[in-house]
């Protein structure tokens, strides 16, 4: 597709279950990238996949989140036994690889834990 | 990390140009200056970046202090769908600072029709 895609757009879920949050990069772009947005705040970096490196998972708040990318193409944001605190925005982007090329962001997943 | 400065809020009159500042006095010679923003309810939209030299797209202007120490972005006309949050971040040329990006709180840009 033209952008990045992802999916759902908005999740409601009860405290204590999982969630899978879905990125669809643009295609050709080798880096992608997880931030999260909470209500009224900056973005914070949660993960980078860089083609077929290791990911850099520093940004992971802890073990109950974790991403995987198939395939150098779709991702896939997971989080274990979600807490209140983890409602928020979660934002993908993908770029090319030069750090003088911007990152495309998608349009977001809004997950709200209740 | 190098960091950015920014205003917390600013206005314009619609159709009037836009001078939007960035202070980064901690910036790296490899670090370029990239520009984001972002609507209500979307992710952040690539703006422009730059280097040294001053840099023009068809979004807006990107002037850079000859010590690169600050920066302006630079809406010609500024019309309602500019009303948003932006940001001024510093990227690196490799290594974390390439992809770990600090997006701080940003300007929000109002416009007056």
């Amino acid at each position: 597709g033209a952008g990045v895609s992802q999916s759902p757009s908005n999740k409601v879920t009860e405290k204590g279950k999982d969630v899978e949050l879905r990125c669809d990069p643009i295609s050709g772009h080798t880096a992608l990238y997880w931030y999260r947005q909470s209500l009224g705040q900056g973005l914070e970096f949660l993960i980078y996949f860089q083609g077929n490196s290791a990911p850099d998972k520093s940004g992971l708040p802890s073990d109950r989140f974790s991403a995987e990318r198939t395939g150098g193409s779709v991702s896939t944001l997971t989080i274990q036994r979600t807490q209140q605190e983890d409602s928020a925005v979660y934002l993908c982007a993908s770029s090319s690889r030069q750090a003088n090329y911007g990152y495309t962001f998608g349009s977001g997943t809004r997950l709200t834990v209740v | 990390d190098a960091k950015t400065t920014q205003p917390n809020s600013m206005e314009s009159n619609e159709e009037e140009p836009v001078h939007l500042p960035c202070n980064h006095s901690t910036i790296s010679g490899t670090d370029y200056i990239h520009w984001y923003r972002q609507l209500p309810s979307q992710g952040p939209e690539y703006v422009i970046h730059g280097l040294t030299s001053n840099v023009n797209n068809r979004m807006a202007s990107l002037a850079i202090a000859e010590d690169r120490k600050s920066s302006t972005l630079i809406l010609h006309r500024a019309t309602l769908r500019d009303a948003a949050v932006y940001y001024c971040i510093l990227r690196g040329n490799s290594g974390a600072g390439s992809y770990q990006l600090t997006f701080g709180k940003g300007t929000k840009l109002s416009v007056i029709p």
